[in-house]
C-alpha cells in the first residue's frame, strides 16, 4: 500500500541534543513537507522540498534542518537551537490533487 | 490576523444533526482543503476544491471564491464523526496554510 511512514511515533530527548525525525513515502511524489503542531494551535510549515536536493524554509524554520537526498526520504533534524522543540511533527507529501500525511511523531524534550 | 479563520472552534451536536463548519480566508488561493484529524493525531484529507461543491458520502464541501469562504457540511452526523476538522489553503508549491481547527463532538 502506498503511504507515508514516520518513525518513531514517540520520541524523548534531553535538552541540548539534536534529534532526527524520519519520513519516508512510496507515493512517488516530488513534493514533501514538514509541519509542526502545538496544543490548541494550527499546523505550521517548517520546511518543504519540491524536488530532490532542493528545499525551502517555511514559516518556522529556525532551529531545524532538512535534507532531500532521495525522492522517497525527507528527514527533519531538530537542533539544540530550537527553543521549544516539544511538539507534534507531521510529514506530508503532495500529488496533483491531494495531500497525504504521515502518522506523526510526538517529540518531548526533557 | 490569521490568513485562515475557522468557526466555530468547538461544536457539540446530537447524533443525526446537520453540521456546518465555516472557513474564511484572506488571500487569493489555488485550492482549499478540508482535513480531518483524529485524537491520535493522524490527518486525513477529505476534500480539495477550487470552485463549486464536492460531495463524498455524508460530507459536502462548498467554496465561494468571490467571498473567500468555504463550508463543510455533515449530514446525519454520527459519533464516529467526532474529530478535529481543519481547513487549509495551498500555496504555489502546494504547501498548506492551516486554520486552527474545529473540534466536533457528536453525542449518541
Amino acid at each position: 500500500d502506498g503511504g507515508i511512514t514516520q518513525s518513531p511515533k514517540y520520541l524523548f530527548r534531553k535538552e541540548g541534543q539534536n534529534v532526527t525525525l524520519s519520513c519516508e513515502q512510496n507515493l512517488n511524489h516530488d513534493a514533501m513537507y514538514w509541519y509542526r503542531q502545538d496544543p490548541g494551535q494550527g499546523l505550521r510549515l517548517i520546511y518543504y522540498s519540491q524536488i530532490v536536493n532542493d528545499f525551502q524554509k517555511g514559516d518556522i524554520a529556525e532551529g531545524y534542518s532538512v535534507s532531500r537526498e532521495k525522492k522517497e526520504s525527507f528527514p527533519l533534524t531538530v537542533t539544540s537551537a530550537q527553543k521549544n522543540p516539544t511538539a507534534f511533527y507531521l510529514c506530508a507529501s503532495s500529488g496533483y490533487n491531494e495531500q497525504f500525511f504521515g502518522p506523526g511523531t510526538r517529540l518531548t524534550v526533557l | 490576523k490569521n490568513e485562515v479563520e475557522q468557526s466555530p472552534q468547538n461544536l457539540t451536536a446530537q447524533e443525526g444533526e446537520f453540521i456546518t463548519i465555516n472557513c474564511s480566508y484572506s488571500v487569493g488561493i489555488s485550492a482549499l482543503h478540508w482535513l480531518q484529524q483524529h485524537p491520535g493525531g493522524g490527518i486525513v484529507s477529505l476534500f480539495m476544491l477550487s470552485s463549486g461543491k464536492k460531495k463524498h458520502g455524508r460530507l459536502i464541501a462548498t467554496i465561494n471564491i468571490q467571498e473567500k469562504h468555504s463550508s463543510l457540511h455533515i449530514t446525519a452526523s454520527h459519533p464516529r464523526d467526532s474529530a478535529v476538522y481543519i481547513c487549509a489553503f495551498s500555496g504555489s508549491a502546494r504547501q498548506l496554510t492551516f486554520g486552527s481547527g474545529t473540534q466536533l463532538t457528536v453525542l449518541p
